[in-house]
């Protein structure tokens, strides 16, 4: 079985602060796939990253960096200074290498203000 | 090139019609997935395909729920006897395979309001 909590429901932030989201995933599967996509309020889903469980190397894009732990089953994202731009909803997703769709969080709010 | 592309972009019904939404995948990706995302909430897997074929339906809520792809490429997802519940964004997306690292890409979903 497949399982992702995001358990921040909505953050607001000021610009130019950084901001961590949190994923917390369960599956019984040793080789799987994390993704983060966003969803800002255009509302069209855009793909940021992707990780499979036998790469634990943190990654960093920018003003964006994920830090993967298997030892706690997470994969937070942080945006660093943040920016106005970056309010949207962002999903963290799972998928074991069994299974061929998604198990989507329920997504975090961000809201970044001026 | 071109994203996937999602027709209508907004659908606006009356109880117990039928509505038909359509979706076209990504040139070359061999899997469509359809989801519901109801006001505010997270996604809802309904159904996906991989080729013609749907090896997994086990997210359409009723038997009022279909969908079907033909020729590998477009594909109707059609709601019969709509009800007031049906209101959702519908969201398409598709990957170059279904499994495994394959990232989805989604289009920019149809609006369903249901009267």
């Amino acid at each position: 079985a497949q399982k992702v909590t995001q358990a921040q429901t909505e953050i607001s932030v000021v610009e130019k602060e950084d901001v961590t989201l949190d994923c917390v995933y369960e599956t019984r599967d040793t080789t799987y796939y994390l993704f983060w996509y966003k969803q800002p309020p255009s509302g069209e889903l855009v793909f940021l990253i992707r990780r499979n469980s036998f790469d634990e190397q943190n990654e960093i894009s920018g003003r964006y960096s994920w830090n993967f732990q298997k030892s706690t089953s997470s994969f937070n994202f942080t945006i660093t200074a943040s920016q106005v731009v970056d309010s949207a909803v962002y999903f963290c997703a799972l998928r074991d290498s069994g299974y061929s769709t998604l198990t989507f969080g329920k997504g975090t709010m961000l809201l970044v203000s001026p | 090139g071109a994203g996937v592309s999602q027709s209508p972009s907004n659908k606006v019904t009356e109880k117990g019609k039928d509505v038909e939404l359509r979706c076209d995948p990504i040139s070359g990706h061999t899997a469509l997935y359809w989801y519901r995302q109801s006001l505010g909430q997270g996604l809802e897997f309904l159904i996906y395909f991989q080729g013609n074929s749907a090896p997994d339906k086990s997210g359409l809520p009723s038997d009022r729920f279909s969908a079907e792809r033909t020729g590998g490429s477009v594909s109707t997802l059609t709601i019969q006897r709509t009800q007031q519940e049906d209101s959702a964004v519908y969201l398409c997306a598709s990957s170059f395979y279904a499994g495994g690292d394959n990232e989805q890409f989604f289009g920019p979903g149809t609006r369903l309001t249901v009267l």
